[in-house]
């Protein structure tokens, strides 16, 4: 089985321009997540999707970040503009029981994104 | 509101010795309990789960976790740690009532050496 797949691996940009990362779930996954991970830190969830709707968005910044689900499958999610504050490592996330507390979230291998 | 307190930041330990790294929550419900593992350069894996029943977990790579409601902790354990063991372990707890949200400790780097 294939596991979540995200890109790029890694990004370097300087301040004020924008950035998008791309994730793929795993195939059947109704439930995708978007975390911040910055140095040092747990990963923060930025926000959860429902198939294509949007759970919780309550800690996305959303003056500057945007995300996305079209069909249900595939996710961006955008920054314009960065901000030195966002340089972390952006890890995206699928479960397959839609809001079912137990169950299991796949990670994939993350974003790193530096802004200079 | 609930949040996750990992009170070792590093945990150094030689090969073969055993380990615990400590995990203790707030939350003003019932919750689920996770461990999980961060390997360089990788994404979190799920080492273990607490959902109900035995206060005792057994995960995967020879680790176990055990509930404590009394105290809100969920240590994680192994009797014997391997070279292969060094990453950073996180605690995360999910609200009962608030879907699949996880909420995550700051991390502990384990460090085995030989």
């Amino acid at each position: 089985e294939a596991g979540v797949a995200q890109s790029p691996r890694y990004k370097i940009i300087e301040k004020r321009q924008s950035v998008a990362f791309w994730c793929n779930p795993i195939s059947g996954h109704a439930t995708l997540y978007w975390y911040q991970q910055i140095l040092g830190q747990g990963p923060k969830l930025l926000i959860q999707f429902q198939n294509n709707g949007v759970v919780d968005d309550s800690q996305l910044p959303k003056d500057r970040f945007s995300a996305e689900r079209l069909k249900g499958v595939d996710s961006t999610l955008k920054i314009q503009p960065a901000k030195l504050e966002d340089s972390a490592v952006y890890l995206c996330a699928s479960s397959l029981i839609p809001l079912a507390g137990t169950d299991t979230q796949y990670f994939g291998p993350g974003t790193r994104l530096t802004v200079l | 509101a609930q949040s996750v307190t990992q009170l070792d930041s590093q945990v150094p330990v030689f090969e073969e010795a055993p380990v615990e790294l400590r995990c203790n929550y707030s939350s003003s419900v019932s919750v689920y309990l996770f461990w999980y593992v961060q390997y360089p350069n990788q994404g979190l894996q799920l080492l273990l789960k607490y959902l109900s029943g035995s206060t005792l977990v057994k995960g995967i790579n020879g680790f176990e976790a055990e509930f404590n409601k009394s105290q809100t902790s969920f240590h994680l354990r192994k009797p014997s740690v391997h070279i292969s063991d060094t990453a950073e372990y996180f605690c995360a707890v999910s609200d009962r009532n608030a879907g699949n949200m996880l909420t995550f400790g700051g991390g502990t780097r384990l460090m085995v050496k030989p």
